[in-house]
């Protein structure tokens, strides 16, 4: 089984509708990332959590609220979901106890707003 | 702020040929260095990363790295590419200063034609 699992893989949604995007994994980690790809842009983060009582805010949050219901899950939720969020999401898990904090990433969810 | 440059967006080559992948960021200060590839459909993968020493860093598949700090760059590198290959690569910048978060560079799509 994938250590880090996202659901859905795909989604289209409308303008103006809520979306929550899930994410799960079984590494023990405690710290979790969401970001969003982009053509050209790389990968950009939107969120991140360090442990469950610790939210922090990356570079594009705006538009954007998550939730660390436990150690193992970390949603992104839109609130009112635009065309510009039209994009590739994807999560990561880190434990910082290892030498270097490296990043594994779940498959990605695509997001279409219509 | 800091910053990742991936110098070309894409890259075609030929099988058996080999292939440079150039990465350039912007600090003066001490990093951690990643590549990571992106296989069509699917999420990141670590391909290698640079943490302290030997200043040529050996991944999987084939590929290696060197990391030269006067240059402030980080290029991707593989003698020999296989038709499997073709993915988009993501340098990957950590900066201790900003808490070991990841800077992203905008990706190189490598396209291995037969």
């Amino acid at each position: 089984d994938a250590d880090v699992t996202q659901t859905p893989r795909n989604r289209i949604t409308k303008t103006g509708k809520r979306i929550m995007l899930e994410c799960s994994q079984t590494k023990g980690h405690d710290r979790m990332y969401w970001y969003r790809q982009d053509p050209g842009l790389g990968l950009r983060l939107i969120y991140y959590s360090f442990d469950v009582k610790d939210i922090n805010k990356g570079e594009i949050s705006d538009g954007y609220s998550v939730s660390r219901q436990a150690q193992a899950k970390f949603s992104l939720s839109l609130e009112s979901a635009i065309p510009n969020q039209t994009a590739l999401y994807f999560c990561a898990t880190s434990d910082p106890t290892a030498v270097v904090d490296t990043q594994y990433f779940g498959p990605g969810t695509r997001l279409t707003v219509l | 702020a800091q910053s990742v440059t991936q110098l070309d967006s894409q890259v075609p080559v030929f099988e058996e040929a080999p292939v440079e992948l150039r990465c350039n960021y912007s600090s003066s200060v001490s990093v951690y260095l990643f590549w990571y590839v992106q296989y069509p459909n699917q999420g990141l993968q670590l391909l290698l990363k640079y943490l302290s020493g030997s200043t040529l860093v050996k991944g999987i598949n084939g590929f290696e790295a060197e990391f030269n700090k006067s240059q402030t760059s980080f290029h991707l590198r593989k003698p020999s590419v296989h038709i499997s290959d073709t993915a988009e690569y993501f340098c990957a910048v950590s900066f201790k200063a900003a808490g070991n978060k990841l800077t992203f560079g905008g990706g190189t799509r490598v396209l291995v034609k037969p």
